[in-house]
């Protein structure tokens, strides 16, 4: 079994400031590692994903993510954030059987 | 760009009633889930659907949930009779393989 920690519930930060979004993860086995966005009121959006390959992935809207397997992390970042990424950000995980486990998300509050 | 579609978007019941939650997930998809999420709460793992069949399901999904695909298009979640409890966002998705598409959610409220 997959879990998640997120391990901010909230971040607050200033307009073109960087962000970073910590998620940790336990898995027995093999993942792919996923961000989540879900703005108010609205359904889950992928910003970006890591399946294989290069550790360093990127996704929409400026967003990257990098897996480290000896960390068990997959931390995302913005370099600068605009008022429009105020949101909530879900981490997670899966296995071979391509079901979701979420974290208990961040939200991300962008203040001009 | 081909999206899951779930309907409606928002429904409220009454406890004890029955609901049916719908969705349309991407056609040539093969995996199909159900989530829900508790308002302030993560979301959380209902069930998986493969083949015409479930190949998972949380212990949330009791004997009050069931899935069906029945016409080969459509995938809905029932609830056979509902609870304060059950009182969420239900997001349907489907997936190729990896990745999972997510709809925009059916609000439940149970009131």
């Amino acid at each position: 079994a997959q879990s998640v920690t997120q391990l901010d519930s909230q971040v607050p930060v200033f307009e073109e400031a960087p962000v970073e979004l910590r998620c940790n993860y336990s898995s027995s086995v093999s993942v792919y590692l996923f961000w989540y966005v879900q703005y108010p009121n609205q359904g889950l959006q992928l910003l970006l994903k890591y399946l294989s390959g290069s550790t360093l992935v990127k996704g929409i809207n400026g967003f990257e993510a990098e897996f480290n397997k000896s960390q068990t992390s997959f931390h995302l970042r913005k370099p600068s954030v605009h008022i429009s990424d105020t949101a909530e950000y879900f981490c997670a995980v899966s296995g071979n059987d391509y079901k979701l486990s979420f974290g208990a998300g961040t939200t991300v509050t962008v203040r001009a | 760009e081909p999206e899951v579609t779930q309907t409606p978007s928002h429904q409220v019941t009454q406890m004890g009633q029955e609901v049916i939650l719908r969705c349309v997930p991407i056609s040539n998809h093969l995996y199909f889930y159900w989530y829900r999420q508790i308002l302030g709460q993560k979301v959380e793992f209902l069930v998986s659907f493969y083949n015409n069949e479930i190949s998972e399901k949380s212990e949330i999904f009791d004997d009050q949930f069931s899935v069906e695909r029945p016409d080969g298009s459509n995938f809905t979640l029932k609830i056979r009779s509902t609870k304060l409890e059950d009182s969420a966002m239900y997001f349907c998705a489907s997936s190729p393989r990896s990745e999972a598409f997510f709809g925009q959610g059916t609000r439940l409220t149970v009131v």
